[in-house]
């Protein structure tokens, strides 16, 4: 199993869609979480933290599931500038991070 | 301004011989980290710096290699490149450890070897 999964999509949505991916993540000892956005052929860039109680920037919206280890990204109003690869990624403790191969998204005008 | 920089962008190299791509900063981190990134896979992580101190993955194969000569600059050096290590190659940093602190990633070099 690996560490952390993703559903590699691709999701295909049109502009204004409200779209979700989850990860899961086998660590239990997990510490903190986060999302990060890859555009193609681009370095990943944080998109945001993921704390216990959810937290919401803009139209994003995290949650954290720590007794069903997962972790979910809610995007509502799509557009396009958020096609991209979203990645889920797991802090197990001091400098080592685990990245899911990420989910890709498509939002289509 | 880039706070992270990598060079080359694109790297092509012959199977065999040696390549060793470079990382800057200028945000003074602690931190600095390779990455390997192969196509529609996730980064996975090879090694990192705290300051002078050298944190290997177990899983990480001896032909990579890295240099830290001071806080700015990290090296990665590939020994004895393979097809099969034909990938995106990401640095980054973080100030601290990665729970409290944002991990900045430069825009990666792209290695190709023939």
């Amino acid at each position: 199993r690996k560490e952390v999964e993703q559903d590699p999509g691709p999701f295909n949505v049109p502009e204004g869609a409200t779209v979700a991916f989850n990860c899961t993540y086998s660590n239990s000892a997990s510490q903190s979480f986060f999302w990060y956005r890859q555009d193609c052929r681009k370095e990943p860039k944080l998109l945001m933290s993921v704390y216990s109680s959810g937290n919401e920037d803009g139209r994003f919206t995290a949650q954290l599931n720590r007794a069903s280890q997962y972790i979910s990204l809610l995007i509502r109003d799509s557009k396009l500038s958020d096609s991209a690869t979203y990645l889920c990624v797991v802090d197990t403790g001091g400098f080592k991070t685990i990245f899911g191969a990420g989910t890709r998204l498509f939002v289509k005008a | 301004d880039a706070m992270v920089i990598q060079n080359p962008r694109y790297q092509v190299t012959q199977f065999g011989k040696p390549v060793t791509l470079s990382c800057s900063q200028t945000l003074n981190h602690n931190v600095m980290y390779w990455y390997q990134q192969k196509s529609s896979q996730a980064p996975k992580l090879l090694f990192h710096y705290y300051d002078k101190d050298f944190n290997n993955e177990a899983d990480t194969p001896d032909n990579f290699q890295s240099r830290r000569p001071n806080t700015s600059f990290c090296f990665l050096d590939i020994r004895s490149p393979g097809l099969g290590d034909a990938a995106m190659y990401l640095c980054a940093t973080s100030r601290d450890a990665v729970a409290v602190n944002t991990q900045y990633f430069g825009p990666g070099t792209r290695l190709t070897v023939l």
